[in-house]
């Protein structure tokens, strides 16, 4: 079985300032760990995913994550907050034949 | 745009009305699924489709009735709901069954009072 755990329901940062977003998993199998964005009234929207390979992961709109297997650790990082990323942030995490395990979610808000 | 319609974006209901949510994707994907978002709770899967064939019920009440006529398209009939199950329904396409990457619609907000 898989779980997710994101600390932090609302993240809040200024404009410019590092992002960080956490997520822990725990997945009887290696995993294939995932972050989802979702704007006010929109669906999901798959920011970057780690599969094999690097552990280092680059996504879109300057977001990056990193894979720790010793830490069960997939956090998402951004060097300088826009405005535009404010959003729901969702860590995901696949280990079986069918569909991703969500976390609750992380609301990030920027301050201007 | 992802791809992935829902209709309706809104949808208010009483307990005892029979109403149905449309997803439709063009992507030529084949796996379809449904979700549920409530609030500060994790995405819950409901039910999976692969090549119009369900693989995946997550012990969902009989309230919810999928239904995947083809490939592209996906229903789920509601019939006497409860006030809990007021929330985001989504729908989301892959290529195939357990597909890395999903395609998400918008989402039906679901009221019922």
């Amino acid at each position: 079985a898989q779980s997710v755990t994101q600390l932090g329901s609302h993240v809040s940062v200024s404009e410019g300032a590092l992002v960080l977003l956490r997520c822990n998993y725990s997945s009887s199998v290696p995993p294939y760990l995932f972050w989802y964005v979702q704007y006010p009234n929109q669906g999901l929207q798959l920011l970057l995913k780690y599969t094999t390979g690097a552990t280092l992961v680059k996504g879109i709109n300057g977001f990056e994550a990193e894979f720790k297997k010793s830490e069960t650790s997939f956090h998402l990082t951004k060097p300088s907050a826009h405005m535009s990323d404010a959003a729901e942030y969702f860590c995901a995490v696949r280990g079986g034949a069918d569909g991703l395990t969500f976390g609750k979610g992380t609301h990030l808000i920027i301050q201007p | 745009e992802t791809g992935v319609t829902q209709t309706p974006r809104h949808l208010v209901m009483g307990m005892t009305n029979k109403k149905s949510l449309k997803c439709e994707q063009h992507l030529g994907h084949n796996a379809m699924y449904w979700y549920k978002q409530s609030a500060k709770k994790p995405l819950e899967l409901m039910f999976v489709y692969n090549f119009k064939e369900q693989t995946e019920n997550n012990s969902v009440p009989s309230r919810f009735s999928p239904e995947c006529p083809n490939s592209s398209h996906l229903f789920l009939h509601l019939h006497t709901l409860q006030p809990e199950d007021s929330a985001l329904y989504l729908c989301a396409s892959s290529q195939d069954r357990g597909g890395e990457k999903l395609f998400f619609g918008s989402g039906t907000q679901l009221s019922v009072l």
